[in-house]
């Protein structure tokens, strides 16, 4: 079992749609980050959070710290927003410098 | 800022042939970091730097070297290239916030092929 699992590993939506992607971890972790990796390949990073919610534009990313638990939601979905989306959480107490990486969710909005 | 540059793009490498991944930030960034990112997986992290001189071993680090002699540079040396190393490589950067996390700034990739 993955140490961050990420549902659903596909999904498609239309033009407009609000968009959740799942991030579970099993592990006691500091921060979680939400990054966006394009067809083209590049990863931009997207949010950081140890707490709560953040939002920036149409996206919002909230944790459940008890529950272990992070949702991404993008709110009217747009074909732009198809991309990879990937979880990745800093485990409290080990290495400052580890991540662990989900697979990803592969996202593709269609007009 | 060009923020994090990694080349080649693209290599096609023949097994036991050597190569260097190059990669820079200009974001004065104290933490480097190399990753693989290999189809149906999660990116693992192959080696990192915490600053000038100083490198460590990540969970992948079998056949890979790595040096950082600058603050801005932190090239990923493939000895004796294998077919196992054909992945897609990825550079990352970040800064150093004392008891903070600071985001991952990427680069776009080096997809390398060894047949």
């Amino acid at each position: 079992k993955n140490e961050v699992e990420q549902s659903p590993q596909n999904l498609t939506a239309q033009e407009g749609e609000f968009i959740t992607i799942n991030c579970s971890y099993s592990v006691g972790i500091s921060a979680l980050h939400w990054l966006q990796q394009h067809p083209g390949g590049g990863i931009v990073s997207l949010f950081m959070l140890s707490s709560g919610k953040k939002k920036h534009g149409r996206l919002i990313a909230t944790i459940n710290i008890q529950e272990k638990h992070s949702s991404l939601h993008i709110t009217a979905s747009h074909p732009r927003d198809s991309a990879v989306y990937i979880c990745a959480v800093r485990w409290r107490g080990g290495a400052t410098n580890k991540l662990i990486f989900g697979t990803g969710t592969l996202l593709a909005v269609q007009p | 800022n060009a923020g994090v540059t990694q080349t080649p793009k693209f290599r096609i490498l023949k097994i036991g042939q050597s190569m260097t991944l190059q990669c820079t930030q200009d974001m004065n960034h104290n933490y480097m970091y190399w990753y693989r990112q290999d189809p149906g997986m999660g990116l693992k992290l192959i080696y990192y730097s915490v600053g000038a001189g100083i490198t460590d071993k990540g969970e992948v680090p079998n056949g890979y070297n790595v040096s950082r002699s600058t603050t801005e540079d932190f090239p990923l040396r493939l000895e004796l290239a294998a077919p196992s190393q054909t992945s897609v490589y990825f550079c990352a950067s970040r800064a150093q916030e004392a008891g903070k996390n600071s985001p991952l700034h990427f680069g776009n990739g080096t997809r390398l092929t060894v047949t």
